[in-house]
């Protein structure tokens, strides 16, 4: 199994700041990576796929960069919507055995 | 748009048998993957499984094989969870989510959209 490690476990940034978010695969995935958000109370929304391309709807703030085993989400100046949990996901095998990352809990400082 | 839509809450008892659904619709049901995630309270996201509704094709998670099982009905652009058997450790919100679109990529295994989610409590 390919284990997905985030940090950090928790960040406190101010709203108008950069954050920073990583995520490290246990062995080479490529490009074969997501991230989500999930707000409190609601379900995950995909925001990156292919490790670097943004889903449809997902602001250009969100910016995903990396490939083989290190991941990282970087969101300029962040909005008060944007505090919530954000897990990264990889997808690299077939027959599937996807497996995501513990979460990353963005706060407001 | 293609939407999610999950069956509502459910309290259970321990060894009771229990069905949840998701319903799909925007897309056409029989030609993209569908599966199941796992929200522990408190805690991450475990895939479950992977069901292809073109041909019941179905892929699951070691972890959660023999536990649960997965299913769709095409005729009606359903997918199901289902347990013969709960425990209390199987208190968890559910969520179904699609397999993302491909365009050509090797791998797709992403999940876009994700339904609302159906929390299921087990309780003596």
């Amino acid at each position: 199994e390919i284990v997905m490690t985030q940090s950090p476990a928790s960040l406190s940034v101010s709203p108008g700041e950069g954050a920073t978010l990583s995520c490290w695969a246990s062995q080479r995935i490529s490009s074969n990576l997501a991230w989500y958000q999930q707000k409190r109370g609601q379900a995950p929304r995909l925001l990156i796929y292919g490790a670097s391309t943004r889903a449809t709807g997902t602001p250009a703030r969100f910016s995903g960069s990396g490939s083989g085993t290190e991941f990282t989400l970087t969101i300029s100046s962040l909005q008060s919507e944007d505090f919530a949990v954000y897990y990264c996901q990889q997808y690299n095998n077939w027959p599937p055995s996807i497996t995501f990352g513990q979460g990353t809990r963005l706060e407001i400082k | 748009e293609v939407q999610l839509v999950q069956s509502g809450a459910e309290v259970k008892k321990p060894g009771e048998s229990l069905k949840i659904s998701c319903t799909a619709s925007g897309y056409i049901f029989t030609t993209y993957w569908i599966g199941w995630v796992r929200q522990m309270p408190g805690k991450g996201l475990e895939w479950m499984g992977l069901i292809y509704p073109g041909d019941s094709d179905t892929r699951y998670n070691p972890s959660f094989k023999g536990q649960v099982t997965i299913s769709a009905d095409k005729s009606i652009s359903t997918m199901y969870l289902q347990w013969s058997s709960l425990k209390a450790s199987d208190t968890a919100m559910y969520y179904c989510a699609r397999r993302g679109v491909c365009g050509g990529r090797d791998r797709c295994e992403w999940f876009d959209p994700w339904g609302q989610g159906t929390l299921v409590t087990v309780s003596s």
